[in-house]
């Protein structure tokens, strides 16, 4: 089993709809995580990071299930900016930080 | 610098040649990260630095691959006989410290492209 899986998709959704993505992570150990954006042909980029209660900013939540192992991330009014691929990460515990990244799921909202 | 810098942006060698990737971090960064995406593909770890030390090579995916770390700061990838399968960006990201709830900052890349 891989470290962190996500759905590759694409989702091709509409301009305002909802969408919603999850992240599997196999070590139970883990102990932060994030979403990170990777417009085409450039460098990720943090998009937040995912706390045990659950976060908003804006139109985006993230939500973190210790128990079943996985992250979501949910963007609700799509809107043409977001396409992008969305990369889920895993940093473990212990003494070396070494984030693990998902393969990410690409987004496209069309008009 | 403002951000994290890579150079070159582009490069385009032959098989068998060596090629050297540099990565500039934040002023100030202690942890670096060297990571590759092939095309379609996720981020493959390559190599972490705390300050000048590897504490984790593991991601290195053979002997011809190498790095070093200076003053705390700049980085250089090297590729020794290259191949063609060593196609691919190569991503250097830099975070404050090197903890765990710490985000990292990405450089642009360099695409490395073995004729």
């Amino acid at each position: 089993r891989k470290e962190v899986e996500q759905d590759p998709g694409p989702f091709n959704v509409p301009e305002g709809a909802t969408v919603a993505f999850n992240c599997t992570y196999s070590n139970s150990a883990s102990q932060s995580f994030f979403w990170y954006r990777q417009d085409c042909r450039k460098e990720p980029k943090l998009l937040m990071s995912v706390y045990s209660s659950g976060n908003e900013d804006g139109r985006f939540t993230a939500q973190l299930n210790r128990a079943s192992q996985y992250i979501s991330l949910l963007i609700r009014d799509s809107k043409l900016s977001d396409s992008a691929t969305y990369l889920c990460v895993v940093n473990p515990s212990g003494g070396s930080y070494i984030p693990t990244f998902g393969r990410g799921t690409s987004l496209i909202v069309h008009p | 610098g403002a951000g994290v810098s890579q150079s070159p942006s582009n490069k385009v060698t032959e098989k068998g040649k060596d090629v050297e990737l540099r990565c500039d971090p934040i002023s100030g960064h202690t942890a670096l990260y060297w990571y590759r995406q092939s095309l379609g593909q996720g981020l493959e770890f390559l190599i972490y630095f705390q300050g000048n030390s590897a504490p984790d090579k593991s991601g290195l995916p053979s002997d011809r691959f190498s790095a070093e770390r200076t003053g705390g700061s700049v980085s250089t990838l090297t590729i020794q006989r290259t191949q063609q399968e060593d196609s691919a960006v190569y991503l250097c990201a830099s975070s404050t410290q090197g903890v765990t709830n710490e985000k990292l900052f990405f450089g642009s890349g360099t695409q490395l492209s073995v004729l």
